[in-house]
């Protein structure tokens, strides 16, 4: 079946540093979301990317889709305290009428002041 | 509005108990998910509905998990009998209908399950 893989699991970084979070898929996506997930709270969607080789910006967050529409990625520039918390990218394949969304695993991001 | 709006938010329950999840999406939504999220295995799909009818259930472990959607406003999701393996946060979310758009799904809370 379909397969989302997020790398990393984990990254700590200094306030002030940048982070980048990858998202790679086994099958074409027709669009890609992103979500944030606070420590004990539930996801929350950040964006949806559709188009191949389309970038978006919010603020200090960039999100990338693929020109394969395979692989994503979201930059976040100047880490602050308030970024903490998961992020998950989810992926729906490409072409079929199923509109469930595939979950990766997450990258946990840890901000130190 | 009050968003996705799940019940109980904790339960803990003795192995072989009957467990029901309650969920109730936003107004106007036409799909509903459940997921299940632990740390080994992230944030997986268990089902989900389109217009109060199942569409693809095949996240779901085994026959001890049923899920139901009686009307646009409710759905439950119930394992039994429950077993320690079961123990996850349970999230549903609830979204309008892809050709609107974006799909956003919005999360409820969750059910922390912990099965004794």
């Amino acid at each position: 079946g379909q397969q989302v893989m997020q790398i990393p699991q984990y990254q700590h970084v200094q306030e002030g540093e940048d982070f980048t979070t990858y998202c790679n898929s086994s099958t074409t996506l027709s669009n890609i979301q992103w979500y944030k997930q606070r420590p004990g709270g539930h996801p929350v969607f950040l964006i949806q990317l559709v188009k191949s080789g389309e970038v978006k910006k919010q603020k200090r967050l960039t999100f990338q889709f693929g020109e394969a529409k395979k692989n994503s990625s979201l930059h976040i520039t100047a880490t602050q305290t308030t970024d903490v918390g998961t992020y998950f990218c989810a992926g729906r394949i490409s072409g079929g009428s199923n509109y469930k969304l595939t979950f990766g695993k997450g990258t946990l991001l840890t901000v130190n002041p | 509005d009050a968003g996705v709006i799940q019940s109980p938010r904790h339960e803990v329950t003795e192995m072989g108990q009957e467990v029901t999840l309650r969920c109730k999406p936003i107004s106007g939504h036409d799909y509903l998910f459940w997921y299940r999220q632990t740390m080994m295995r992230g944030l997986e799909l268990l089902i989900y509905f389109n217009n109060n009818v199942p569409i693809d259930d095949s996240g779901m472990p085994e026959d001890r998990f049923s899920a139901k959607m009686p009307n646009a406003s409710f759905s439950t999701l119930k394992i039994q009998p429950s077993e320690p393996r079961d123990s996850a946060v349970y999230f549903c979310a609830s979204s309008f209908d892809p050709h609107r758009g974006t799909y956003e799904q919005y999360f409820g809370p969750g059910t922390r399950l912990t099965v004794t």
